[in-house]
Order: C-alpha cells, then structure tokens, then sequence
C-alpha cells in the first residue's frame, strides 16, 4: 500500500515556466513532509521541507503548499531553470518519531529550453 | 570532501554469492540508514542505526545484515544473494534519530546476474 503517492511519473515545463508537482498521502499520522531531488547516478538531496503547523514554505524559487484536509502537497518551482530537469521525490513522516521517510514514486521533471 | 560516501558505486555478482557495501559519513550524525530502490522507484528503508545501535530493522530477509563499527560507519552485508536483490542501495545519515531530513549517498547499483 502506497501512503505517499505522485501520481505524474513524468511532467514537462518550459524553461521559465512554473513547475508544479504533486504529492498526496494517505496516512493522517503524518506530520511532516520534505521534497527531495534526484540527478541520475546520484543520491537524493534534500530541497525543502514543511511542517503540518504551516500550509506554506518557500525557500528562493521553491516553495511548498500542504492541504492537510486533501491530503495533499505541492512543490512550485518558479521560474523553471534546465538545472532542474531531475526527478523530485516527495517523503512524509511523523515528526520526533524514528521510524524514517515513506517516499513517493518520483516525478521525472524536464525543463524544455 | 564528499559528506556520505558508499562504495562500491556498482557491483554485479552471481547468485549465490556473499557482498558487502560500505557507507561512511563525516558530517558527525548520530543516525544512519540503509535504503533500498527497486525497479518500481520506490525508496525504502531497510535499517536505521542510532550511536550503534539497531533502531528500525523493517521486514527485510535474514541474509541482509547490517553492521555499524562506530557512528560514522554502516556497512551492509547481504548473504546468498538472489536476483531480486538487484537493486540500488543508498546509505543516509541524519543529525538524530528524530525523523528529519536525510543526507544521502550516491547509491550503489546492485546486480544480480
């Protein structure tokens, strides 16, 4: 059973455009969600975060939105640069636990010139 | 100098055969972690070690076997390997135990021909 899903495997955005991913989870014990990016051959790094006390963060071209009624959060690249052709994972956790990140399946995101 | 590094960065092996892959982080973290990708993306975490210690040890065969030296050192060692263990594994580590964000290793691709 997923309990973080990215529903896009794939998305394409014009460079300078928004990019929009989206992440919906299933499990209400969540509280704390972070984007992570991926470059092929590389390990994951961590982009930003947010937690359930906030709907909103936003750190220079990136910036979080969470619903916690739907469920749901989004990550907004504004503008979209070629550097950020890479796929994103969403992750969620119950903050202060131990019990680690459940990721999302990714979302490949190319950024067409 | 780079923060979590695992080696080796690929592996192809028999099945049958025994191997290890050897993560080190010099970022000072109490915690590390063994995460395993499959071929359906998803990211998902084996164990967790906290100052040495076994934290989290999801439902993964009795042939993977973790072992932390000392804080800054996890090593996995994977028995009788079989082609489902193909994979990439990558190591992370965390300031605590506390679920918060991960540093990641660049993963090392497992193949099991």
């Amino acid at each position: 059973d997923q309990q973080v899903k990215q529903n896009s495997p794939s998305l394409s955005v014009q460079e300078g455009r928004i990019s929009i991913l989206n992440c919906d989870y299933t499990n209400s014990m969540f509280d704390y969600f972070l984007w992570y990016k991926k470059y092929p051959a590389e390990g994951p790094t961590f982009l930003i975060s947010i937690s359930s006390i906030k709907d909103k963060n936003e750190d220079g071209r990136f910036t979080v939105f969470l619903n916690k009624s739907a469920k749901h959060l989004s990550l907004h690249i504004v503008p979209s640069q070629p550097g950020d052709s890479a796929v994103y994972f969403c992750a969620a956790t119950r903050e202060g636990g131990a019990d680690g990140l459940t990721f999302g399946k990714g979302t490949h995101l190319i950024i067409q010139p | 100098d780079t923060a979590v590094s695992q080696t080796p960065k690929y592996l192809v092996t028999q099945m049958g055969n025994d191997k290890s892959i050897k993560c080190e982080q010099n970022l000072g973290h109490d915690t590390m972690y063994w995460y395993k990708q499959d071929s359906k993306k998803f990211l998902k975490i084996m164990f967790s070690y906290n100052n040495k210690e076994l934290i989290i040890n999801e439902t993964v065969p009795n042939r993977f076997s973790p072992k932390s030296p000392d804080k800054a050192h996890l090593n996995l060692h994977i028995n009788s390997l079989e082609l489902g263990d193909s994979a990439v594994y990558f190591c992370a580590s965390s300031r605590r135990a506390a679920n918060e964000k991960l540093f990641f290793g660049s993963g090392t691709q497992l193949s099991v021909l």
